[in-house]
């Protein structure tokens, strides 16, 4: 394991209301990853960072933000939670050389009523 | 648009039984290839990994897979599964060198392992 822990673990939040998960990593590994898992789709990338300040978008990043103000940390906003954005969330990083590997956390179950 | 297949939903074995978990990729240059797994309720952890040289690669707990680059395959396999490797299998692909080591997941195989 990198060192990851994920804030909260579980949310029930209602429709409309913005939420934030934290990712936060001990290992100073400069690439960080937000997935969602949903039964039936595997993982899929909602965002990523490559560095302090530099973020791109993933295969569904539509209704997401992020932002990335310290290596160690990685935030996931929804602006407007939609019931569609139910899933499990997972962080992951990687170190960035060629031979690496990532690195789940151990993941945040949201719940949108 | 890339994608990874993984050719069984849910696979029932009986303990000792021998494993086999197809995984199909789209992608015409080269890529490193994953194999991860998911108790339940726990994240996923790195069962294996190929990036070059031998194409045959063993990981943890037993399990190796096979990369056949001709059939675009990286199959994992186990001689005989224990019920502890009750869990969900993932394969997931990287293109060499690209997307800043981003993964292509497939969608998953949920394995059953009967005491």
């Amino acid at each position: 394991d990198a060192g990851i822990t994920q804030s909260p673990r579980h949310k029930v939040t209602e429709t409309g209301t913005p939420v934030t998960l934290r990712c936060h990593q001990t290992e100073n590994h400069r690439y960080m990853y937000w997935y969602r898992q949903d039964p039936g789709h595997g993982l899929r990338l909602i965002h990523y960072s490559y560095g302090v300040k530099d973020t791109d978008k993933g295969e569904v990043s539509d209704g997401y933000s992020v932002s990335r103000s310290k290596t160690e940390d990685f935030l996931l906003t929804l602006e407007s939670a939609t019931s569609s954005q139910t899933s499990v969330y997972f962080c992951a990083t990687r170190t960035g050389t060629s031979t690496d590997t990532q690195y789940f956390g151990p993941g945040t179950r949201l719940t949108v009523l | 648009a890339q994608s990874v297949s993984q050719h069984n939903h849910h696979v029932i074995l009986s303990e000792a039984a021998s494993l086999e978990l197809g995984c199909n990729y789209s992608y015409g240059g080269t890529v490193n290839l994953f194999w991860y797994v998911q108790y339940p309720g726990q994240h996923l952890q790195l069962l294996l990994k190929y990036f070059s040289g031998d194409p045959l690669v063993k990981g943890i707990k037993g399990f190796e897979a096979e990369f056949i680059k001709s059939k675009f395959s990286f199959n994992l396999r186990k001689p005989s599964v224990q019920w502890s490797d009750t869990a969900e299998y993932f394969c997931a692909v990287s293109p060499y060198g690209g997307s800043q080591g981003n993964l292509i997941f497939g969608k998953g195989t949920k394995l059953s392992v009967k005491p």
